[in-house]
């Protein structure tokens, strides 16, 4: 597709059940993040890819978040025994390379919600 | 560790008028990036204008400009001729310019910006 894709665009999950939320960078993009935004706050960085590098996980909140990222493309956060406190719109996004000066493009998110 | 700081969370502005957002942020960087992003309802970021740290001259985008003042650590957003179109929350960001450190966006808590009609 032209843009950043995310799915499911919303889930509801009880608590203490895993969820998996799916990214599909833009074509040939080689960055992808994660990042996390609760409801009335900024975005709050999880996680970067560049090509096959070594993931730069330092905004991970819990050992129960992890993601990665399968042929250099699609990315999967996972989230194990969600807690009431993971309920937040996490936004995937892709730039073209390693450049900083690079446009970082946005997906529209997962709106999770645990219960 | 660089902060980002928008102090104000809400501000409304009439259609045609103008309106200018704040945003003030701290490092000891001399290289980096700055830039305002819209979030819609639709959740989608999108990218308004971007400024290099190196150029003294304000970036523009139609309707859009900045006064960066980077001595004072300062990155406002000016938004002429406002439309409906542009009610949105508006994230000021800033980014490392070289190679070899941390490449994420740091973010502001946001603006939400309402045009009235």
């Amino acid at each position: 597709g032209a843009g950043v894709s995310q799915s499911p665009s919303n889930k509801v999950t009880e608590k203490g059940k895993d969820v998996e939320l799916r990214c599909d960078p833009i074509s040939g993009h080689t960055a992808l993040y994660w990042y996390r935004q609760s409801l009335g706050q900024g975005l709050e960085f999880l996680i970067y890819f560049q090509g096959n590098s070594a993931p730069d996980k330092s905004g991970l909140p819990s050992d129960r978040f992890s993601a990665e990222r399968t042929g250099g493309s699609v990315s999967t956060l996972t989230i194990q025994r969600t807690q009431q406190e993971d309920s937040a719109v996490y936004l995937c996004a892709s730039s073209p390379g390693v450049f900083t000066g690079n446009t970082i493009y946005f997906g529209e998110g997962s709106w999770l919600t645990v219960v | 560790a660089q902060t980002v700081t928008q102090s104000q969370p809400e501000m409304s502005v009439q259609e045609a008028e103008t309106v200018t957002l704040s945003c003030t942020y701290d490092t000891s960087e001399n290289n980096y990036y700055l830039f305002w992003y819209k979030q819609p309802p639709s959740r989608q970021m999108i990218l308004v204008i971007r400024q290099e740290a190196y150029k003294q001259q304000n970036a523009t985008e139609n309707r859009f400009s900045v006064n960066f003042q980077k001595a004072a650590k300062s990155f406002s957003l000016k938004i002429s001729d406002s439309q409906l179109g542009d009610t949105a929350m508006y994230f000021c960001a800033w980014r490392i310019q070289h190679a070899g450190s941390a490449r994420q966006l740091t973010f502001g808590s946001g603006t939400q910006l309402t045009v009235l009609p």
